[in-house]
């Protein structure tokens, strides 16, 4: 199945400590992206990559980092040096910008910091 | 900030057409208005987006004003599965930033 991919759905990680979250996609889209969700709230744009070896800060990036080595692949780091790191992350991808672009998002990644 | 103005929540009754509103008035010329649900604890799915004609598909239609000041979401037959918070963005498709505001909570009663 075409799709995007998040691992794993659930995670927990102590105060102090850098994760990783996974997203992978074989939808061949050049560009990725990953939100922020807080209870009750919209999406807030982290970081976006518009295609390999690129990538630029979104509304609320500091405390984050990204890398896109891979088409396929944009995992997002959160370090010990974002202040409130618990929330709902998620990573959407679209076949590029203009006109009849559509971002597909998916299912998602439950941080936990404890 | 969203540039949107949606109500917070609606009700409707299975089987009926669920209309939900959304008021856009600042909307620039290259802006589309792209339609997304969030079920619970899941990633936001894709609805429908448009420009100024209105849109149809298998999941809903999307009615733009003519003024593209305004639309509303049209679910024609709504069921306990539309249960969901959707969320009305305006947004150019060639910035690649959607801004999501609080979007509707609607309900969908048996």
């Amino acid at each position: 199945d075409g799709g995007i991919t998040q691992s794993p759905k659930y995670l927990f990680r102590k105060e102090g400590q850098n994760v990783t979250l996974s997203c992978e996609q074989n939808l061949n889209h050049d560009a990725m992206y990953w939100y922020r969700q807080d209870p009750g709230q919209g999406l807030r744009l982290i970081y976006y990559s518009q295609i390999v070896n690129d990538f630029q800060k979104g509304d609320i990036a500091e405390g984050y980092s990204v890398s896109r080595e891979k088409k396929e692949s944009f995992p997002l780091t959160v370090t010990s040096a974002q202040k409130n790191p618990t929330a709902f992350y998620l990573c959407a991808s679209s076949s590029g910008t203009g006109e009849g672009s559509t971002q597909y998002f998916g299912p998602g990644t439950r941080l936990t910091v404890l | 900030d969203a540039k949107t103005t949606q109500p917070p929540s609606m009700d409707c009754a299975e089987g009926r057409a669920a209309n939900l509103p959304c008021n856009h008035s600042t909307i620039s010329g290259n802006e589309y208005v792209y339609w997304y649900r969030q079920i619970h604890s899941q990633g936001p799915q894709y609805i429908i987006h448009g420009l100024k004609n209105n849109e149809t598909n298998e999941m809903a239609s999307l009615i733009i004003t003519e003024d593209r000041k305004s639309s509303t979401l049209i679910l024609p037959h709504a069921t306990l599965r539309d249960t969901a918070v959707y969320y009305c963005i305006v947004s150019s498709p060639w910035l690649g930033n959607l801004i999501f505001g609080k979007g509707t909570k609607l309900s969908v009663k048996p």
